[in-house]
């Protein structure tokens, strides 16, 4: 079965300042890649998503992501961090398979903290 | 374009006692998914509905748990009788198309239920 681990619980990072948030998966083959973003009291908004192509995939409010196959990586990146970014962060996968069900995946999240 | 619907928005109740949930997708989405998200912990998905029928449902407990989308549109989530274990966020999403795997997920805001 596949797994999804966010190592780091809380991340605090200054307003301005740059951040990477950790995700990495364990599946027998790629499998789809996704970020979402949730609000206190909100669902989830998806960030961006990865099948395949391009490793680096921009998505939504100047976040993007870099998919590492060597180190079944997909790590969230912003080069500079603004107040309303403060959120849960989740990374999520569905396995790629022909036919059938599919179960997504998601990591536990990551909080992000913002100091002004 | 209005977005997914759930209600109520927070339920007490006490165990033992039944409750329901009601979600309203996206009009034309033709994928519903019923999530559970326990405190500090990503979505889990319950079960998925391609148009009426009901599929990927095997991380439903089918004991106290029961879901129904009539007509492929609404869809309810009950569970008879709670348990103070069932205290979580209940989170609706709805895609546009059905065995998408790769689809962008919808997510309503959630209802927040305590048992007591």
């Amino acid at each position: 079965a596949q797994s999804v681990t966010q190592p780091d619980i809380h991340i605090t990072v200054s307003e301005g300042a740059s951040l990477e948030l950790r995700c990495n998966y364990s599946y027998g083959a790629t499998p789809y890649l996704f970020w979402y973003v949730q609000s206190p009291g909100q669902g989830l908004q998806l960030l961006l998503k990865y099948f395949s192509g391009d490793t680096l995939v921009q998505g939504i409010k100047g976040f993007e992501a870099e998919f590492k196959r060597s180190q079944s990586s997909f790590n969230l990146r912003k080069p500079s961090v603004h107040w309303s970014d403060a959120a849960e962060y989740f990374c999520a996968v569905v396995p790629i398979r022909s036919g059938g069900s599919y179960i997504p995946t998601f990591g536990r999240g990551t909080s992000l903290i913002v100091h002004p | 374009e209005a977005g997914v619907v759930q209600s109520p928005r927070y339920k007490i109740i006490e165990k033992k006692q039944p409750v329901a949930f009601w979600c309203n997708p996206i009009s034309g989405h033709n994928t519903l998914y019923w999530y559970r998200q326990n405190l500090g912990q990503g979505p889990e998905l319950l079960i998925r509905y391609e148009n009426e029928e009901a599929v990927d449902d095997s991380q439903l407990p089918k004991d106290r748990f029961s879901a129904e989308r009539l007509k492929g549109v609404d869809s309810t989530l009950k569970i008879q009788p709670a348990e103070l274990g069932d205290s979580a966020v209940y989170l609706c999403a709805s895609s546009f198309r059905a065995g998408g795997r790769g689809e962008t997920q919808y997510f309503g805001p959630g209802t927040r239920l305590l048992v007591l």
